[in-house]
């Protein structure tokens, strides 16, 4: 059983350009999360996904976010237009959605935009 | 939206004392789970613990769902244990967790 896993682990950018992340879930979970971790903060819930329908998002997922989970299984998180504000830790997340609702998390993308 | 609170913010103890970090939260939950966030920034899964109490070595973990607080206990402590421990919560009728500022831990040789 392989956990959570994140690509690209580390992403420089340059203001302006766009980036994608993506996140493979633990295989029989339905249910994954994006987060946000700033220096020193804890993780920030940004949206989830139940299969491939988009549940919930926050009011941090401005509208140069978008997130996918087209066939229910890996999802992508774009930032379109990058600022130096969206500097951080993206975390994704999965679990079930019957039973224990115990939430695991990948090693995460850490990005820094110049 | 729910506060989770966390302390200490920090603590230094030596190698192999024992400490309590606690989490108060301010509305009910259905899930509650404490994690251990390595140097790498790896979220390392410690407990899922809505109520009651459960041990895992020389950790352990107690929540009192009605008094809306949990405690975390480490006994004889290694300088592995060093890091930053969250605690998050699950607010009833959502499914996000919301996460306390963390109690950052340092055990000294």
């Amino acid at each position: 059983d392989t956990g959570v896993s994140q690509d690209p682990r580390h992403k420089i950018t340059k203001r302006g350009q766009n980036v994608t992340f993506r996140c493979d879930p633990i295989s029989e979970h339905n249910r994954l999360y994006w987060y946000r971790q700033t220096l020193g903060q804890g993780p920030e819930f940004l949206t989830y996904f139940q299969n491939e329908a988009q549940l919930e998002k926050s009011r941090l997922l401005s509208d140069r976010f978008s997130a996918e989970r087209p066939k229910g299984s890996f999802s992508t998180l774009e930032i379109q237009r990058t600022e130096q504000g969206d500097s951080a830790m993206y975390l994704c997340a999965s679990s079930l959605a019957q039973g224990s609702y115990e939430q695991y998390f990948g090693p995460g993308t850490r990005l820094t935009v110049t | 939206g729910i506060q989770v609170e966390q302390s200490p913010p920090d603590l230094i103890l030596q190698e192999g004392a024992n400490s309590t970090l606690r989490c108060n939260f301010s509305d009910s939950v259905n899930n509650l789970q404490w994690f251990h966030q390595n140097p790498w920034g790896q979220l390392i899964n410690l407990f899922y613990i809505p109520s009651g109490t459960k041990q895992n070595g020389r950790l352990s973990a107690t929540t009192v769902a009605t008094e809306r607080y949990s405690l975390l206990y480490i006994s004889s402590s290694q300088t592995t244990d060093s890091g930053v421990y969250f605690c998050a919560v699950e607010p009833t009728g959502r499914r996000a967790l919301t996460f306390g500022s963390g109690t950052r831990l340092q055990v000294q040789p």
